[in-house]
């Protein structure tokens, strides 16, 4: 079966912490969304990678083909990272339809 | 920066309903998807849309669900005939053209929340 796990589900953080999301898919592809939503529900798309590390502001994202793995860090974090963060994978090559994590809850307390 | 508009944001329709949500993608963007997000629940893949046609589909858009680009700039999805099951938050997303076999990145729209009474 096609799945793609996050740990945490829920995380809280003090202001200025360093903070690691994880996700592990069990699928063989090419590339992994990162995607925030926001409080409201809206989506927005921080990375797509398909391999090493992407580093976007205070947000890095790196991914471990072989290993099946990624992890999205946030440095630096700050009340306003509050979100739901949402790792999804396309189900096989060739293919645009992505399955989606459950997303991991994050609270980020000044 | 251009950016996947949604309308409307929030439609509330009686069960048995049409309804017809709309999107326009960001305009030089040639691949377009609908997903949708019941309350609590991940993220769903629903349709994919590129040449004026569908190229793949889930199992939950079934004959209720279609997808049309009437114009040059609007992608719209219909539900026929709405069910209780149906409330949801509906996302529409877009993508600029890619190789063939690589996956690039999709931009969404900011949702529309329907509820079905």
């Amino acid at each position: 079966k096609n799945e793609v796990e996050q740990s945490p589900q829920n995380l809280t953080a003090q202001e200025g912490e360093f903070i690691t999301i994880n996700c592990s898919y069990s699928v063989g592809i090419s590339a992994l969304h990162w995607l925030q939503q926001h409080p409201g529900g809206g989506i927005v798309s921080l990375f797509m990678l398909s391999s090493g590390k992407k580093k976007h502001g205070r947000l890095i994202a790196t991914i471990n083909i072989q290993e099946k793995h990624s992890s999205l860090h946030i440095t630096a974090s700050h009340p306003r990272d509050s979100a739901v963060y949402i790792c999804a994978v396309p189900i096989s090559y060739n293919t645009d339809k992505l399955i989606f994590g459950t997303g991991t809850r994050l609270q980020v307390f000044p | 920066e251009p950016e996947v508009t949604q309308t409307p944001s929030h439609q509330v329709t009686q069960m048995g309903q049409e309804v017809i949500l709309r999107c326009v993608p960001i305009s030089n963007h040639l691949y377009f998807y609908w997903y949708r997000q019941i309350l609590g629940q991940k993220v769903e893949f629903l349709v994919s849309f590129y040449n004026n046609e569908i190229s793949e589909k889930s199992e939950i858009f079934d004959d209720q669900f279609s997808v049309e680009r009437p114009d040059g700039s609007n992608f719209t999805l219909k539900i026929r005939s709405t069910k209780l099951e149906d409330s949801a938050m509906y996302f529409c997303a877009s993508s600029e053209d890619g190789l063939a076999g690589t996956v690039i990145t999709q931009y969404f729209g900011p949702g529309t929340r329907l509820t079905v009474l």
